[in-house]
């Protein structure tokens, strides 16, 4: 199984700052790397596909880059509703599986 | 707009079973990979099955193999998990989610509410 290792597990950060997780895969995943925000007793929704494309819709503070087996996902000025719990998701091979996931809080 | 809305959580006892559906709207339901996804309380998530769009083969998680089982009916655009010989692990919300195209390797675009399921005796 690919291991999905996602740091840090939690920040705080001020609003307007720049916030910045990590997530790297256990072997190369190529860009096969997806960024999902899941607020307090929400579904999971897709922001980040194929490693660097933001979604339609979805804000344009949020990005991501990286390819092989490091991945980045940035949000250049963090917002209020932006608390929530990130997670990173491999679907290069089965069985398909998450990073930890990180708790993102204003301070 | 698309709609996922699952349905057939509860509290069941260790070793029972359990069927939950999710009603789809708003897509072509028959040319979309269908998932199951988990997330035990307070705790992340976890991919559970999928069943592809063009030939409804199914994958699962070597937690699940063998006691869950998936399936869809795309006459009526409803996705189904079978759930047998249920643990206390099992616990947890059940997200039903649609894949981006007809493959099992595919980002998931979209997510219903998720229902519960508590296996407690």
């Amino acid at each position: 199984d690919i291991q999905m290792t996602q740091s840090p597990s939690s920040l705080s950060a001020s609003v307007g700052d720049r916030v910045t997780i990590t997530c790297q895969a256990s072997q190369d995943i190529s860009n096969y790397l997806n960024w999902y925000q899941q607020k307090p007793g929400k579904a999971p929704k897709l922001l980040i596909y194929d490693a660097l494309n933001v979604e339609t819709g979805v804000p344009s503070r949020f990005s991501g880059s990286g390819s092989g087996t490091d991945f980045t996902f940035t949000v250049s000025s963090l917002q209020p509703e932006d608390i929530a719990t990130y997670y990173c998701q491999q679907y290069d091979n089965l069985p398909l599986t998450f990073g930890g996931g990180t708790k993102v809080e204003i301070k | 707009e698309v709609q996922l809305l699952e349905s057939g959580g509860g509290l069941v006892q260790p070793g029972g079973s359990l069927r939950l559906s999710c009603a789809a709207s708003g897509f072509t339901f028959s040319s979309y990979a269908m998932s199951w996804v988990r997330q035990a309380p307070g705790k992340g998530l976890e991919w559970v099955s999928t069943i592809s769009g063009s030939d409804g083969s199914a994958y699962f998680a070597d937690s699940v193999k063998g006691r869950f089982t998936i399936s869809r009916d795309n006459s009526k655009n409803t996705l189904f998990l079978q759930m047998n010989s249920l643990r206390a692990e099992d616990t947890a919300v059940y997200y039903c989610a649609k894949l981006v195209g007809h493959y099992y390797l595919d980002p998931f675009d979209y997510w219903g509410q998720g229902t519960l399921v508590t296996v407690s005796s």
